[in-house]
Formats: structure tokens, C-alpha cells, sequence
């Protein structure tokens, strides 16, 4: 069955880095683009990025444009996000989700993992 | 930024009853927008596409409509499993979440 799952969260202080990942199986993982939304402990949903089926076009939420770098390695039917500069509003549970086929073509996520947490704090 | 907001922020309805919860655009998405559904300590689950279209799986009580800016999901006969928070998601223009309405048990 389509499967994600995500890994890499912890607790970081602020200003340091840290790189989640999503492992992706059950589907073509090269066929899709992909998605990171967040939710902050107790509020609601915020989309984070997306990256293109082949890797090549990306798009970032302005809360996150500069720090973050959504990559993908289609080898190794994996997902990245890469968390630079890190805040204290940066946390929050990370999901990856699917999203579609065509670049530009905007399309609802489905499914989605279950979710990292990453806790920035000193 | 297309701002999607969801009213009520809380909605108590009792099992059996039938639910209806609202979410309106900023600006017209079309029918482009999808309903999710969340609960403690999960990922949210795609319900709905297309503002009406059912995902695989969903049962035939959670029904959408809408098109433009406004936009109902109906949850017809609760069942103890439908507690839970609900988010919509227009895919328009990028993409944005309403704050989330959570259906509770009267």
C-alpha cells in the first residue's frame, strides 16, 4: 500500500540545523511531487514546500523561503527537508504528503505520513 | 494568499445528528478544494477533492458542495469515529488551510 514515513526530528536549539526525512513506497515516487506541511503544537495545518516530481521546480511558503530546501532523491524513493537558521516558531509536527502528477497542475494531498516533531528550543 | 476561514471554531452535535460545517475563500478557487479530516495524534486524512468528490474509502454520510467561495461539508448521522477536527484546503493558487473546525460530542 502508498506509504509514507517520515524520520530526522528532535529537539535543536535555535539557529542550528536539522534535515528530515520522508521514505516513500507503494507508489512511483518519481512520478509525483511532494509536499511539506507543518502544524505548531495545538494549531492547524500550514503548508511548507513542494518540489516537483523530477526535483527540478520548488516552491516555499514565505514563513520558510531562504532557511528551508525541499530536495529529493527519486533513487532512493526519498523526500528531504532541509531546516536552516532554525526558530523557536519552527516548531511543530512535519508531514510529507503526496501531491500530483504535473507541475503547476495544483492538486489535494493524498496520503500523508505520520509526522515528525521538531522542537527548537535552548 | 488566498485566507481560507472555517466557521464554527467548535461544533457540538450529538451522534446520530447531522453536521454541517463551512469554509469560505478570500477569493474564488473554483471547485479546488479539498476537505481533511484529523484526529489526536494522527495525520489528517483526505475526505473530499474537488469540493464534492468522495476520496477512496469514505463512507457515504460525509458529503461536500460548494463551488467559488463558499463551500459546506455535511456529515449526516454521526458516528462516534466522525469526532474529530476537520481543515479545508484550497489548491487553487499554491496552496492554504482553514484554522480547523473541531466536531465534538454534545
Amino acid at each position: 500500500q502508498v506509504q509514507l514515513v517520515e524520520s530526522g526530528g528532535g529537539v535543536v536549539q535555535p539557529g542550528r540545523s536539522l534535515r528530515l526525512s520522508c521514505a516513500a513506497s507503494g507508489f512511483t515516487f518519481s512520478s509525483y511531487a511532494m509536499h511539506w506541511v507543518r502544524q505548531a503544537p495545538g494549531k492547524g495545518l500550514e503548508w511548507v514546500a513542494v518540489i516537483s516530481h523530477d526535483g527540478s521546480n520548488k516552491y516555499y511558503a514565505d514563513s520558510v523561503k531562504g532557511r528551508f530546501t525541499i530536495s529529493r532523491d527519486n533513487s532512493k524513493n526519498t523526500l528531504y527537508l532541509q531546516m536552516n537558521s532554525l526558530r523557536a516558531e519552527d516548531t511543530a509536527v512535519y508531514y510529507c504528503a503526496r501531491g500530483g502528477q504535473q507541475w503547476l497542475v495544483f492538486r489535494w494531498f493524498d496520503p500523508w505520513g505520520q509526522g515528525t516533531l521538531v522542537t527548537v528550543s535552548s | 494568499e488566498i485566507v481560507m476561514t472555517q466557521s464554527p471554531a467548535t461544533l457540538s452535535v450529538s451522534p446520530g445528528e447531522r453536521a454541517t460545517l463551512s469554509c469560505r475563500a478570500s477569493q474564488s478557487v473554483s471547485s479546488n478544494l479539498a476537505w481533511y479530516q484529523q484526529k489526536p495524534g494522527q495525520a489528517p486524512r483526505l475526505l473530499i477533492y474537488g469540493a464534492s468528490t468522495r476520496a477512496t474509502g469514505i463512507p457515504a454520510r460525509f458529503s461536500g458542495s460548494g463551488s467559488g467561495t463558499e463551500f459546506t461539508l455535511t456529515i449526516s448521522s454521526l458516528q462516534s469515529e466522525d469526532f474529530a477536527v476537520y481543515y479545508c484546503q484550497q489548491y487553487n493558487n499554491w496552496y492554504s488551510f482553514g484554522q480547523g473546525t473541531k466536531l465534538e460530542i454534545k
